[in-house]
């Protein structure tokens, strides 16, 4: 199984912050790479697909990037709605995989 | 509006079954693969199973193969997944997601539904 190792786990930033998560695949996924939102209690939202596709109706603050198999998700301006836990994903090959998840705290 | 709802957690004892349902509206059912996706206290998002559109693919993790069945009744718009011989690592919040299958991520998804293997 493809392994998706995200850095870091979680972390503490104020709103206004640039904050950026990182995602590293184990083996190539070309660019089948997803982020997602979750907040307590809440279902995960779709963020970005194709490592750098924007998912219709996200604030374009929300940007991805990717470079061989490392991916990243940034986050240009934080808001007080974005502090959440956030996941990478890999839909290139079966079994799916998701990342460990980042949590981005209020400082 | 796409919407999903899950229905069919509850609390069973390890070795039992049970039966999740995803009632699907706002797109066409048959043309979209669907997912379960699971969250267990303390861990991360983890991919349980995919089917295709027709119902004629599936796919599972690891974790539930053998154990797991995902199917669909696209004359009714719902997902299942019958789940047997459960164990205490099989507690969790249980999403529907559509997407998971032909290079698709989960655009859309459920509220979840709670089942907890528990004696």
């Amino acid at each position: 199984a493809i392994r998706m190792t995200q850095s870091p786990s979680s972390f503490s930033a104020s709103t206004g912050d640039r904050v950026t998560i990182t995602c590293r695949a184990s083996q190539g996924i070309s660019s089948y790479l997803a982020w997602y939102q979750q907040k307590p209690g809440k279902a995960p939202n779709l963020l970005i697909y194709a490592a750098s596709t924007l998912q219709s109706g996200v604030p374009s603050r929300f940007s991805g990037s990717a470079s061989g198999t490392d991916f990243t998700l940034t986050i240009s301006y934080l808001q007080s709605e974005d502090f959440a836990t956030y996941y990478c994903q890999q839909y290139y090959i079966y079994p799916l995989t998701f990342g460990g998840g980042t949590k981005v705290e209020i400082k | 509006e796409v919407q999903l709802l899950e229905s069919g957690g509850g609390l069973v004892q390890p070795g039992g079954s049970l039966r999740l349902s995803c009632a699907a509206s706002g797109f066409t059912f048959s043309n979209y693969a669907m997912s379960w996706v699971r969250l267990a206290p303390g861990k991360g998002l983890e991919w349980v199973s995919a089917i295709s559109g027709t119902g004629g693919s599936t796919y599972y993790a690891d974790s539930v193969k053998g154990r797991f069945t995902i199917s669909r009744d696209n004359s009714r718009n719902t997902l299942y997944l019958q789940m047997n011989s459960l164990r205490a690592e099989d507690t969790a919040l249980y999403y529907c997601a559509k997407g998971g299958a032909d290079h698709t991520p989960f655009d859309y998804w459920g509220q979840g539904t709670l089942v907890s293997v528990s004696s």
